[in-house]
């Protein structure tokens, strides 16, 4: 398997703009995690999936962002509008939960960037 | 609130020391941690999980310990090489309506020169 996938890398857009922040997760992994990630405040959680279902949202910072997981193999992070403090690293991670405590395998990350 | 603190400043060491770093909570009871390590531009890649109810864990050069009364966990790395130096960080972990999340620590920059 060749990991989480994310796309774009990089994405540089202009204030209030949509982007749009793409994952696929690693086949066989029934769960599914967005963070963000800065230097001020670290790693943080914005929401989490289980098999395709959204558990726990209390971590998106307000109602511009919105994620989605159509189905097992795929998850989109949406910002619309997009504002200059919403740059970060944006993560993708996913991993096989059977009974607690396993492994989060991420993604290389979006690097967000607006002006 | 909760809070997971780790060093800020990075720890410079020798390589072929023994680099230790520390993570300490607050207002938590994890039924687990984890330490990850992270290079500049990639994600967090997962070294090694421990659960409450264990003191210590091992893997190759690597230990970690972990204290529920201290509310305390030491991540050890023998022998060091340039190789180790990166970001570390520690994730407590909690079941929530019978679901797992990691909550990270900043992390802490370590530096092995040679």
């Amino acid at each position: 398997d060749a990991g989480v996938i994310q796309s774009p890398r990089h994405e540089v857009t202009e204030m209030g703009q949509e982007v749009t922040l793409r994952c696929k997760p690693i086949s066989g992994h029934n769960s599914l995690f967005w963070y963000r990630q800065t230097m001020m405040r670290g790693l943080e959680l914005l929401i989490y999936f289980n098999n395709n279902v959204p558990i726990d949202d209390s971590g998106m910072p307000e109602d511009r962002f919105s994620a989605k997981m159509p189905n097992a193999s795929f998850s989109t992070l949406k910002i619309q509008p997009s504002e200059p403090r919403d740059s970060a690293v944006y993560f993708c991670a996913s991993s096989f939960q059977g009974g607690g405590g396993t492994e989060a395998f991420f993604g290389q990350g979006t690097r967000l960037t607006v002006v | 609130s909760q809070k997971i603190e780790q060093n800020s400043e990075a720890l410079n060491i020798q390589e072929g020391k023994t680099a230790t770093l520390t993570c300490n909570y607050t207002n938590y009871s994890p039924a687990y941690l984890q330490w990850y390590r992270q290079d500049p531009g990639r994600g967090p890649v997962f070294l090694l999980l421990i659960r409450e109810n264990e003191k210590e864990k091992r893997k190759e050069r690597l230990k970690v310990t972990f204290d529920t009364t201290l509310k305390q966990s030491l991540f050890h790395i023998t022998a060091s090489q340039p190789a180790d130096s990166a970001t570390y960080l520690c994730a407590l972990g909690g079941v929530n309506s019978g679901y797992s999340t990691l909550t990270f620590g900043k992390g802490t920059m370590l530096l092995v020169s040679p």
